[in-house]
């Protein structure tokens, strides 16, 4: 079956910097990667979402960028505010509608 | 549009005592999927749904875990009897997907938390 690897589990930046989290798919077949932000106690929210046939997407200071040779996607916030605080999640999916997370990665955002 | 509803929001019981949720989709998506989610963790599918039938249920404890979506839109999720690692949030998600082409974003509702003493 999948499995997705997210990393880092963890990431502090200061504001205004950017920040990266990568993920890691092991499902050639896998043709659809979204991020999701979740607050404390709320939903998980559809940030961002790119499909296999695109390179990358851009939305504001959220891009994605996939690398489907090497099985790896990554989540790309610049000017990072602190309301950008929150914990992300990667998932990928295949035509089948079947989804499998990554573990999430805790993002601070300190003023 | 109204989103992804569940409830209870949340859930204390007692070890071994039955508890069910409900979801109600997105209206017009045909998926809906039930997933744990464990502090600190990303959720995990529990059962998908095709319209009503249980297309992957894979990762549910049959032993345990029941679930149903007769009429191929709301559903309910069963645990009996609960045990202590069952605390968890319980999400529901609803997504339009057509078959062996292109999936489409799958919405989440707020979940609900259930916690077993």
């Amino acid at each position: 079956g999948e499995n997705v690897e997210q990393h880092p589990s963890t990431l502090s930046v200061q504001e205004g910097d950017s920040a990266v989290i990568k993920c890691t798919y092991s499902d050639s077949a896998s043709n659809y990667f979204p991020w999701y932000k979740q607050e404390l106690g709320k939903r998980p929210q559809l940030i961002i979402d790119i499909r296999s046939n695109v390179g990358e997407k851009k939305d504001q200071r959220i891009a994605v960028t996939l690398n489907k040779t090497a099985k790896h996607f990554s989540l790309h916030i610049t000017e990072t505010q602190p309301e950008d605080s929150a914990v992300y999640f990667c998932a990928v999916s295949d035509s089948w509608g079947k989804f499998q997370f990554g573990a999430g990665t805790q993002v601070v955002v300190t003023p | 549009e109204a989103g992804v509803v569940q409830s209870p929001r949340y859930k204390i019981i007692e070890k071994k005592q039955p508890v069910a949720f409900w979801c109600n989709p997105i209206s017009g998506h045909n998926t809906l999927y039930w997933y744990r989610q464990n502090l600190g963790q990303g959720p995990e599918l529990l059962i998908r749904y095709e319209n009503e039938e249980a297309v992957d249920d894979s990762q549910l404890p049959k032993d345990r875990f029941s679930a149903e979506r007769l009429k191929g839109v709301d559903s309910t999720l069963k645990i009996q009897p609960a045990e202590l690692g069952d605390s968890a949030v319980y999400l529901c998600a609803s997504s339009l997907h057509r078959l062996a082409e292109r999936t489409d974003t799958q919405y989440f509702g707020p979940g609900t938390r259930l916690t077993v003493l």
